[in-house]
C-alpha cells in the first residue's frame, strides 16, 4: 500500500513567485493535515481537512497560504506570493476517520527554498 | 513557555546502553502522546503512542507518561547505531491538532 506522497520533493523559487505543493494521502484516509518545519524550529500544524472540508486552519501563517482538497482526495497548498520566511519543509500527513486520537502517517515532505 | 519542550541534544550513548529521552508539555488537558523518529531528510515515523499514565512497552521501546507532572519519556533499550535519529515528542490536546516538540538528536556510538 502506498504511503503519503508529496510533490515536489524540493522547490527553489524566487521571492514573489507562486508555488503549489501537492499531497496524496493514503487511500481511504479522510483526515489530511499540513505541517511546516522552518529551520531549527519544531514542526508546526498548519491545517486539517476532513474529506474536502477544512476543520481547523488555525495554524495557517497568513492569507498568502491557500490549501484546497477538492473531491476529498489529494490536497494542494499554494503560497502566493512567496516570501523568504516561507522557506522550510512542508509535511503532509493523513489518518483514517475514527477516534480522535488516531495516529497520522507522514509524507516525505517538500523542501521549499525561497531566494 | 513552549507547548512541548524537549532537550535538543545531541544525546550520545554507547551501543547497547539505554537511551532516555524526555519531554514536558504545558496543556494539562492533553490526551494523547506520541514519539516519532525522524532520520535526516526523511519523514517522521510514529514509533510509540501512549494515552494513559504508566509505562507502555513495545520491543526495545518503552514510553512513560505522568500526566500529573506533565511529563512523557521514551526509553530505548540496547541502543543500536541505527537508532541514531531525531526523536520528536508530539502531544494532542483534543481534536486533531498535534503539537510537536523541536526534537532531540540521538547518537548511538558503535
Amino acid at each position: 500500500e502506498a504511503g503519503v506522497t508529496q510533490f515536489p520533493s524540493h522547490s527553489v523559487i524566487e521571492k514573489g513567485q507562486t508555488v503549489t505543493l501537492r499531497c496524496d494521502p493514503i487511500s481511504g484516509h479522510d483526515n489530511l493535515y499540513w505541517y511546516r518545519r522552518v529551520m531549527g524550529k519544531e514542526i508546526k500544524f498548519l491545517l486539517h481537512f476532513v474529506k474536502e472540508s477544512k476543520q481547523d486552519e488555525s495554524g495557517m501563517p497568513n492569507n498568502r497560504f491557500l490549501a484546497e482538497r477538492t473531491g476529498g482526495t489529494y490536497s494542494t497548498l499554494k503560497v502566493q506570493p512567496a516570501e523568504l520566511e516561507d522557506s522550510g519543509v512542508y509535511f503532509c500527513a493523513s489518518s483514517p476517520l475514527g477516534a480522535l486520537n488516531t495516529e497520522a502517517f507522514f509524507g516525505q515532505g517538500t523542501r521549499l527554498t525561497v531566494v | 513557555q513552549k507547548e512541548v519542550e524537549q532537550n535538543s541534544g545531541p544525546l550520545s550513548v554507547p551501543e547497547g546502553a539505554i537511551a532516555s529521552l524526555n519531554c514536558t508539555y504545558s496543556d494539562r488537558g492533553s490526551q494523547s502522546f506520541f514519539w516519532y523518529r525522524q532520520y535526516s531528510g526523511k519523514s517522521p515515523e510514529l514509533i510509540m503512542s501512549i494515552y494513559s499514565n504508566g509505562d507502555k512497552e513495545d520491543g526495545r521501546f518503552t514510553a512513560q507518561l505522568n500526566k500529573a507532572s506533565q511529563y512523557v519519556s521514551l526509553l530505548i533499550r540496547d541502543s543500536q547505531p541505527s537508532d541514531s535519529a531525531t526523536y520528536l515528542c508530539a502531544v494532542n490536546t483534543g481534536g486533531f491538532k498535534t503539537i510537536f516538540g523541536a526534537g532531540t538528536r540521538l547518537f548511538v556510538k558503535a
